[in-house]
């Protein structure tokens, strides 16, 4: 089944504690990217991938890493997590390219994010 | 910039009742627009997307939106809510360089 899968699903820490979120796409895609949702400001883009070793900032990025080192992975990395990073997270996945630019995106799950 | 404006983060209506969900954009580029759906505790699915080879677009479960390049706006409508349709709704604007900027959100309710 053609999916994108993130681990984990909840998360509870403490301010400073290193963590990382998993994400993992099985359809080949090229792009891949990172999204927080908070109420009343819909999702905003964190980073995003157009391919392997290709990263670039989206809207906001403090405060948070990402790599791209194989194509079907892309983990979200917070070095020392801050309670205004509480969140909902998503990441997708999708067959964008420069030359397919209407592509659309496959998303995972979620993760919920909660920062004390 | 791109930028998407979704007017009310809170829509209810009718079953039965035709459905409005409303999206302004503004592009420095010809856009590309889609409609995002999402269910309680799940990612968000693909409802329509608007590629410029029609300006009536038509999308799954019923839904279509229209692209009206004089009033920046790619509006969501459905003739008749279910009851299953109660979700949220982004409407997002590509800016064709590996960018997807959403808007807030609109939840619809929908009521027996």
């Amino acid at each position: 089944e053609a999916q994108v899968t993130q681990n984990p699903r909840y998360l509870i820490t403490v301010t400073g504690k290193k963590l990382t979120v998993t994400c993992s796409q099985n359809m080949n895609h090229e792009y891949m990217s990172w999204y927080r949702q908070d109420p009343g400001l819909g999702l905003r883009q964190i980073y995003y991938s157009m391919n392997v070793e290709v990263t670039d900032k989206g809207d906001v990025p403090e405060g948070y890493k990402v790599s791209r080192k194989e194509k079907r992975n892309f983990p979200l990395i917070l070095e020392s997590p801050s309670p205004n990073q509480t969140s909902l997270y998503f990441c997708a996945s999708s067959p964008l390219t420069l030359v397919r630019p209407d592509s659309p995106l496959h998303f995972g799950n979620g993760t919920r994010l909660t920062v004390t | 910039a791109q930028s998407v404006t979704q007017l009310g983060s809170h829509v209810s209506v009718s079953e039965g009742a035709l459905v409005l969900l409303r999206c302004n954009y503004s592009s420095s580029v010809p856009p590309y627009l889609f409609w995002y759906v999402q269910y309680p505790n799940q990612g968000l699915q693909l409802l329509l997307k608007y590629t410029s080879a029609a300006t009536l677009v038509k999308g799954i479960n019923g839904f279509e939106a229209e692209f009206k390049k004089s009033e920046t706006s790619f509006h969501l409508t459905k003739p008749s809510a279910h009851m299953s349709d109660a979700a949220e709704y982004f409407c997002a604007v590509s800016d064709q360089g590996g960018k997807l900027i959403f808007g807030q959100g609109t939840e619809l309710s929908v009521k027996p």
